[in-house]
């Protein structure tokens, strides 16, 4: 059974910095696009960002492209995102999600919620 | 960005009846290798999103067959074709041709 769980989400002060990881298990992690998503309280879903099954292709959301950095470690099945220069327009629950083909992302996680505030 | 509206945002129904929701997307949405790549996404209260189908049609594995997508073009329907309890939740739509892939706003189905 495919498991995706994130973890990092705290409370956080506005400027701040934040490391989300994402554990994967239960399929082959080197066959998966893996992407991160965020949903702010009560609003709908934003795609952030994503990388391909080898690390060499990512791609950013532009509120987010310069201050986020996803990256994957592949010998270890899991997936990350470097948070940096935290807004309050930020504060979302972060969802790992990925797939074997990157257009159609099937397997998500339950989510780690982040919350930026002074 | 690839703008998706959906309609309606909210949609009471009576249970055992069908449901439609209807997606539009701002601009074509044909893929270069001729795919076109809307999806449909279910997130019931207090769950995170689940895939139900994926390039317009396609069902994944365990959805229930009442459960159908449809269309061509910018224009896509979900359809229920008969709505059970366990259906309630939020419905969004989902382009994933061209970044940033974008989500509708979300149709809220609730029982009446």
């Amino acid at each position: 059974e495919v498991q995706l769980v994130e973890s990092g989400g705290v409370l956080v002060q506005p400027g701040g910095s934040l490391r989300l990881s994402c554990a994967a298990s239960g399929f082959t992690f080197t066959t998966y696009w893996m992407t991160w998503l965020r949903q702010a309280p009560g609003k709908g879903l934003e795609w952030v960002a994503y990388i391909n099954q080898y690390g060499s292709e990512t791609e950013y959301v532009d509120s987010v492209r310069g201050r986020f950095t996803i990256s994957r470690d592949n010998a270890r099945n899991s997936l990350y995102l470097q948070m940096n220069s935290l807004r309050a327009e930020d504060t979302a629950i972060y969802y790992c999600a990925g797939d074997p083909q990157p257009r159609i992302i099937g397997a998500w996680g339950q989510g780690t919620l982040v919350t930026v505030s002074s | 960005d690839v703008v998706m509206t959906q309609s309606p945002l909210s949609l009471p129904v009576t249970l055992g009846q069908p449901a439609s929701i209807s997606c539009r997307s701002s601009q074509s949405i044909v893929y270069s290798d001729g795919n076109i790549y809307l999806n449909w996404f279910q997130q019931r209260p207090g769950q995170s999103p689940r895939r139900l189908i994926y390039k317009i049609s396609n069902r994944d594995s365990g959805v229930p067959d009442r459960f159908s997508g449809s269309g061509s073009g910018t224009d896509f329907t979900l359809k229920i074709s008969r709505v059970e309890a366990e259906d309630v939740g939020v419905y969004y739509c989902m382009q994933g041709t061209h970044w940033p892939w974008t989500f509708g706003q979300g149709t809220a189905v609730e029982i009446k």
